[in-house]
């Protein structure tokens, strides 16, 4: 079975520091794609960025980066020049493919990323 | 990318009820599905609405507490029957294109309160 860990409950930093949230994740397929989404107090999902797999460049999507260490299994999520409405809950999924074609996403615990002024 | 609509944003119901849930999508989507999140937790998947026939439930949940519904490719309803206070999660609604390198699009969420 997939599973998604994320380590760090609760994270802190200074308003225009760079800030690096943790993901490993346990699988046996070859191919598979990894996620991360933030979630503010208003709940809604917001898609941040993507990692496939197969990818061998870092995705990146404005201030956001992943830096996806495969041998590792790992996939965190660096946030660069942190801004005030990055304060929010942050969750990292893989999707899963199962045998019989399902499809779905694991998500992770989360970390809850305050940003102070 | 794909504009969810779900309704109601929020709701407070007593114990012993049921609510339904609708999830309305600007274009047609492949797939469907329903997560709970219960408060401080991350999300857990309930079931994929399927088009047209019987939805497909995760372990743990089922059909007659969590009836789905989806009668075409841009619309689906999630009914939580007999709610208990363990029911006040947030439930949301999510749709994917079925491709392998897109994301997974998300409702606003409906924040569910039993009392």
């Amino acid at each position: 079975a997939q599973k998604i860990t994320q380590t760090q409950p609760g994270m802190f930093v200074q308003e225009k520091e760079a800030v690096t949230l943790d993901c490993t994740y346990d699988t046996s397929d070859q191919s598979y794609g990894l996620f991360w989404y933030k979630q503010p107090s208003s709940g809604e999902m917001i898609f941040l960025i993507y990692q496939g797999s197969y990818d061998e460049q870092n995705a990146t999507e404005g201030r956001y980066s992943l830096n996806f260490q495969k041998a590792r299994k790992s996939a965190n999520l660096v946030i660069s020049a942190s801004q005030l409405g990055d304060s929010a809950m942050y969750f990292c999924a893989m999707r899963e493919v199962g045998m019989d074609s399902s499809y779905k996403l694991i998500f992770g615990s989360g970390t809850r990323l305050l940003v102070r002024p | 990318s794909a504009v969810i609509s779900q309704k109601p944003s929020r709701d407070i119901c007593q114990r012993g009820t049921s609510l339904t849930i609708q999830c309305q999508v600007d274009s047609q989507v492949t797939m469907m599905f329903w997560y709970r999140q219960q408060p401080g937790q991350s999300l857990t998947l309930i079931a994929t609405a399927n088009q047209g026939s019987e939805a497909t439930y995760e372990s743990g949940f089922v059909i007659d507490k969590f009836p789905i519904s989806r009668p075409n490719l841009t619309f689906s309803t999630l009914t939580v029957s007999n709610m208990s206070p363990e029911d006040s999660s947030i439930y949301l609604c999510s749709v994917e294109s079925g491709q392998p390198n897109t994301e997974a699009f998300f409702g606003q969420g409906t924040r569910l309160t039993v009392v």
